[in-house]
């Protein structure tokens, strides 16, 4: 069955630096989503991606994150500057139809030290 | 502002106990109402999606069901297995919101 998978399963960084973390969505997928979960907290949207450029995104998707489809495959999310309050769990979702029912991957768990 | 609100936070069942569990939402234009599975360290699995008031959908042991305010998740003679996290979330004007969940657990 086709899934969403993400790299790397669980990353470690020092505050103030840059991660990229990585998505390759179901193929015949058109429409990309990352969601964060904070330990014990709802999942929260950050953005939504079609067509190459950004649909919508939320307050939390500030001037230091970014996202980028750089090739038919992959769909990657940048924090230019972490902060410690960015440690959380980073889903990435695809969907084959707008507003339609998502499919997450398994998640990276990010830790900012 | 919209809102999803489920309840209970968390719940604790016998296999074999029937019960159900509850998403209220307040938004304008709702165009799904969505229940996902979670289980620990792992993203949410699509169970259902309903779309309007009266709806129904199945699927093994859970049931969904869609009013105008609120959605009920239906578990009947569940098993442990069935041990989950379960989300509700609507789509309405801009992006999926999510509820916070309630936490299932069934003891054998």
């Amino acid at each position: 069955e086709p899934e969403v998978t993400q790299t790397p399963s669980h990353q470690v960084t020092q505050m103030g630096q840059e991660v990229i973390l990585r998505c390759v969505p179901i193929s015949n997928h058109l429409y990309f989503y990352w969601y964060r979960q904070i330990l014990g907290q709802k999942v929260e949207f950050l953005v939504s991606f079609y067509n190459n450029e950004i649909s919508e995104k939320s307050e939390i998707f500030d001037d230091q994150f970014s996202v980028e489809r750089p090739d038919g495959s992959n769909f990657t999310l940048k924090i230019r500057s972490t902060k410690l309050e960015d440690s959380a769990m980073y889903f990435c979702a695809s969907s084959d139809r707008n507003n339609e029912k998502l499919f997450f991957g398994s998640g990276t768990q990010l830790s900012v030290l | 502002e919209d809102q999803v609100t489920q309840s209970p936070e968390a719940l604790r069942l016998q296999e074999g106990e029937s019960s159900s569990l509850n998403c209220s939402y307040t938004v304008s234009g709702l165009r799904g109402l969505f229940w996902y599975r979670q289980d620990p360290g792992k993203g949410p699995e699509f169970l259902f999606t309903l779309y309007s008031a009266g709806e129904e959908k199945e699927k093994e042991r859970l049931k969904a069901t869609l009013t105008k305010k609120e959605s009920f998740l239906h578990i009947t003679a569940p098993k442990p297995e069935d041990s989950a996290t379960y989300l509700c979330a609507v789509q309405a004007e801009g992006d999926m919101r999510f509820g916070a969940g309630t936490r299932l657990t069934v003891k054998p």
